[in-house]
């Protein structure tokens, strides 16, 4: 079974500071590995994916995570943070095909103060 | 854009009441997939169509749910009997052949 585990439900930083999301998986086949971002009242929106090529992955919006399998996991960061990246960020696994479900963590809330 | 579509985005009814929603791809994708999403929580899959084919269902699909997806391209979600927990965000996304899932912006149901 897959599981996905975000630790920090809610993290602050200040605006041009570190972003650092963490997320830690559980799978019993090579995973695919995603990071999505939802805003208030929407829809979830793809930053980035993992699916066994470079381990290290760039996304949209200055985001990148790096997969490490001996550690399981997949963190998220981005070098400096925008006020505009304030929202609700979901890491996901499914089981490397390509029909997989996929499998959620429970979100991190990511605040950026001014 | 993602390239999906949701209707309606909100929905109020009443306990009791059946309730409709439908999920449009912008083009005939093999993979569709249902979440639903409550509040503080992340998306919970409910099933999965591959062309007109469920070939997943979770067992939090009750026998009150029931998806289709007639023709291979637009899907529904019809929920009878609506209780009080059904509130929640049920999201549609299109699947890729690259493993990517793109995600609509979601019926927002709320069961009085």
């Amino acid at each position: 079974a897959q599981s996905v585990t975000q630790l920090g439900s809610h993290v602050s930083v200040s605006e041009g500071a570190l972003v650092l999301l963490r997320c830690n998986y559980s799978s019993s086949v090579p995973p695919y590995l995603f990071w999505y971002v939802q805003y208030p009242n929407q829809g979830l929106q793809l930053l980035l994916k993992y699916t066994s090529a470079a381990t290290l992955v760039k996304g949209i919006n200055g985001f990148e995570a790096e997969f490490k399998k001996s550690e399981t996991s997949f963190h998220l960061t981005k070098p400096s943070a925008h006020m505009s990246d304030a929202a609700e960020y979901f890491c996901a696994v499914s089981e490397g095909n390509q029909g997989g479900k996929l499998i959620f963590g429970q979100g991190t809330e990511l605040s950026v103060k001014p | 854009d993602t390239g999906v579509s949701q209707n309606p985005r909100h929905k109020i009814t009443k306990r009791g009441q059946n309730v409709t929603f439908r999920c449009d791809p912008i083009s005939e994708h093999n993979r569709l997939y249902w979440y639903r999403q409550t509040l503080g929580q992340g998306p919970e899959f409910l099933t999965y169509f591959q062309n007109e084919a469920q070939l997943e269902k979770s067992r939090l699909l009750s026998d009150r749910f029931s998806a289709e997806r007639p023709k291979g391209s637009f899907s529904t979600l019809e929920i009878q009997r609506t209780e009080q927990g059904d509130s929640a965000m049920y999201l549609c996304a299109r699947g890729t052949d690259s493993g990517e899932q793109f995600f609509g912006p979601g019926t927002r149901l709320t069961v009085l």
